[in-house]
C-alpha cells in the first residue's frame, strides 16, 4: 500500500524562526512528490520536486527531494504570520496514474507575532 | 477568474438521503478529480477522470458515482448518504500529463450526514 507520512503533524514557532516540516514516503512507483499549503480552505499549489538533489526555491519557502531515502523537506525561512497554514505532502506512485495523488496527513503550522 | 467552482458549499444530509456534488472548472482542463478531506487523514482520492466520457476510481470510491459528460463539469453523486461520508470534498482540475499532480482545488464543500 502506498503510504506518505509527515512529521511533525503540527508545529507552533515564533514570527522569524526557520522551520522544517518533513515528509517521507513508500510507494511501488515514484513519479513525483508535491507539495502544497492550505490555509483555510482550497489547498494550493507549491512545488513538485522529481529529482533527487535539486532544490526548488519559491522566496522563502525551498524544498529538496531524497529518492534514495525516501524523503523530502520544506524549509520556511523567517517565517510570517501570514505562512500559518497547514502544509500537505504528496506522491504520484505510478507513471500511468498522473492524477492519481497520495497525500499524507499535513503539518499544521502556526506563526505566533 | 472562476477557476474551479463547487456548489453547495455547506449540506446536511439524512442517512440514506442522496444528493448530487457539483463541480465545474472554466480553465478547459484535461483532468478532473474528487478528494475528500478527514480529520487526521490527509485527502484521499474518490474518482478521477482523464477527459470527457473516462472516468476511473480513486481509492475511496465506494458509495459514490461520478460521470463526466462534458470537459467543465464532473458532478460527484453519492447514492445513500452514511454518516462516514461526512467529510470535506475537494473538486480539483489540472491541465493534463505536462503538469502532472500540479492541482487547482475548489473552495470545498462541507457534508455532514445525520
Amino acid at each position: 500500500e502506498d503510504k506518505v507520512v509527515q512529521s511533525p503533524l503540527s508545529l507552533v514557532v515564533h514570527e522569524g524562526d526557520t522551520v522544517t516540516l518533513n515528509c517521507s514516503y513508500e510507494v511501488t512507483n515514484f513519479r513525483s512528490l508535491l507539495w502544497y499549503k492550505q490555509e483555510k480552505k482550497a489547498p494550493t499549489f507549491l512545488f513538485m520536486l522529481t529529482s533527487s538533489g535539486i532544490e526548488k526555491k519559491s522566496g522563502r519557502l525551498s524544498s529538496i527531494l531524497d529518492k534514495k531515502e525516501l524523503f523530502s523537506i520544506l524549509n520556511i525561512t523567517a517565517t510570517q504570520t501570514g505562512d500559518s497554514a497547514v502544509y500537505l505532502c504528496a506522491v504520484i506512485p505510478d507513471f500511468q496514474g498522473a492524477q492519481k495523488l497520495v497525500f499524507g496527513q499535513g503539518t499544521r503550522l502556526t506563526i505566533n507575532p | 477568474n472562476a477557476g474551479v467552482t463547487q456548489t453547495p458549499k455547506f449540506q446536511v444530509l439524512k442517512t440514506g438521503q442522496s444528493m448530487t456534488l457539483q463541480c465545474a472548472q472554466d480553465m478547459n482542463h484535461e483532468y478532473m478529480s474528487w478528494y475528500r478531506q478527514d480529520p487526521g487523514m490527509g485527502l484521499r482520492l474518490i474518482h478521477y477522470s482523464v477527459g470527457a466520457g473516462i472516468t476511473d476510481q480513486g481509492e475511496v470510491p465506494n458509495g459514490y458515482n461520478v460521470s463526466r459528460s462534458t470537459t467543465e463539469d464532473f458532478p460527484l453523486r453519492l447514492l445513500s448518504a452514511a454518516p462516514s461520508q461526512t467529510s470535506v470534498y475537494f473538486c480539483a482540475s489540472s491541465p493534463g500529463q505536462a503538469y502532472p499532480g500540479e492541482l487547482f482545488f475548489g473552495e470545498g464543500s462541507r457534508l455532514t450526514v445525520l
